[in-house]
């Protein structure tokens, strides 16, 4: 079946880095994008951007431009996404989500989701 | 970029009951791309509705979404306890983005 298995949970100081991995197993990882999305306590969820896990071509949220990144290792079906500058309202779960329907196809949302992966940015 | 808003923001109903979620965009949502999503506490989301009312592999047919255009919705017959969540909207073109979600509570 489908997994998507995420890295544990990171604490980082503002103005770090954080690097969260999203492990895929089951499907072939460069038929599909990888989105990812975030959701801050208690609130709801935002769009990220994605990643062609096949080519490396990458679409960001405009949020988002200029501190994140989104690469993958085909070698081993991990996708990746590094947010910098971290500040403390980017304390969040940050979820890898797999686009439904190969790339070739029509997109038909966002499944499955990883476990999540919560960050806490705290001095 | 593309603006849902749900209503109502809680949904209080018992068991056995029929809910009726609304999602409504900024603009029109192409080729109907719009899903929905059911969240529980500590779960990530999961995938109820694509194409605005097609759903999804293992979803029982006690869920329905319908809509086009800017006005869409979630219904949901017979209510369990385990559908007491979030839901949220999401359109799904080029640039995604979510509703803010309605909490389906017990009464």
């Amino acid at each position: 079946q489908v997994q998507l298995v995420q890295s544990g949970a990171e604490v980082k100081k503002p103005g770090a880095s954080v690097k969260v991995s999203c492990k895929t197993s089951g499907y072939t990882f460069t038929g599909y994008y990888m989105h990812w999305v975030r959701q801050a306590p208690g609130q709801g969820l935002e769009w990220m951007g994605w990643i062609n896990p096949k080519s490396g071509d990458t679409n960001y949220a405009q949020n988002f431009q200029g501190r994140v990144t989104m690469t993958r290792d085909t070698s081993i079906s991990t996708a990746y996404m590094e947010l910098s500058g971290l500040r403390s309202d980017d304390t969040a779960v940050y979820y890898c989500a797999r686009r439904a329907g190969h790339m070739t196809g029509r997109s038909l949302g966002f499944d499955p989701w990883g476990q999540g992966t919560l960050v806490t940015v705290s001095s | 970029e593309i603006v849902l808003t749900q209503s109502p923001g809680t949904l209080s109903l018992s068991p056995g009951e029929r809910a009726t979620l609304s999602c409504r965009a900024s603009q029109s949502v192409s080729a109907s791309y719009l899903a929905w999503y059911q969240q529980k506490p500590g779960q990530a989301p999961r995938l109820l509705i694509y194409g605005a009312s097609s759903r999804a592999t293992g979803i029982p047919d006690r869920f329905s979404g319908s809509g086009s255009g800017t006005d869409f919705t979630l219904t949901i017959t017979r209510l369990e306890p385990g559908d007491f969540a979030v839901y949220y909207c999401q359109q799904y073109g080029t640039s995604p983005t979510f509703g803010q979600g309605t909490r389906l509570e017990i009464k």
